[in-house]
């Protein structure tokens, strides 16, 4: 079946640095989106792109919608501390379904 | 901000009973859907729901899940018989039109422990 693999997997970071994560499959998906999750709750919906291509930007978070449309890439400038979770990419394509990533977990240093 | 709401927020059921798992969607959505995630794993889809009926569902939803809207507000998930393998978050979301038009929105889960 479809799958969406990140990477990294986890990341350390000082805060102010910049972060950048991204989320590739073997199949082409049509919708790809942006969650955060933090312990406990359930994900958040951070940006959707619908569009090959399409670059979209919702504050200090930029997302990209790969041209082959098989990957999409997370950017977080100037990181906050809470900015710390799990950050899931999800997509889908002729569906109902969303196929989420393998998710990267981000931890903040003051 | 309007938000899908679920409960309980933790669940706690022995082995070989039922439970419910309520959710209220969103209310102009027209899409329902449960995902579960087992601790430290992904998000994985169960079923979506569409104009009262079940529109796609996943391997893991099996005889032993069911689903309802049994009134204007409520999307239940029934699991008959729960199993160890059971325990995990499950999550309601809701959107206006399909994932691939409308963005899907997330309850904050109902945690199930299976003893």
């Amino acid at each position: 079946g479809q799958q969406l693999n990140q990477s990294p997997q986890s990341m350390f970071i000082q805060e102010g640095e910049d972060v950048s994560m991204n989320c590739t499959s073997s199949s082409i998906f049509n919708t790809w989106l942006w969650y955060k999750q933090e312990p406990g709750e359930g994900p958040v919906l951070l940006i959707a792109l619908y569009k090959a291509g399409e670059l979209t930007s919702n504050g200090r978070l930029t997302a990209q919608f790969g041209i082959t449309r098989k990957d999409s890439f997370l950017n977080i400038s100037a990181s906050i501390p809470s900015d710390v979770g799990i950050y899931f990419c999800a997509g889908t394509y002729n569906t109902d379904k969303l196929i989420f990533g393998t998710g990267t977990r981000l931890q903040v240093f003051p | 901000e309007p938000e899908v709401t679920q409960t309980p927020s933790h669940q706690v059921t022995q082995m070989g009973q039922e439970v419910i798992l309520r959710c209220v969607p969103i209310s102009n959505h027209l899409y329902f859907y449960w995902y579960r995630q087992i601790l430290g794993q992904k998000v994985e889809f169960l079923v979506s729901f569409y104009n009262n009926e079940i529109s796609e569902k996943s391997e893991i939803f099996d005889d032993q899940f069911s689903v309802e809207r049994p009134d204007g507000s409520n999307f239940t998930l029934k699991i008959r018989s729960t199993k160890l393998e059971d325990s995990a978050m499950y999550f309601c979301a809701s959107s206006e039109a399909r994932p691939d038009r409308a963005e899907a929105f997330f309850g904050q889960g109902t945690r199930l422990t299976v003893v």
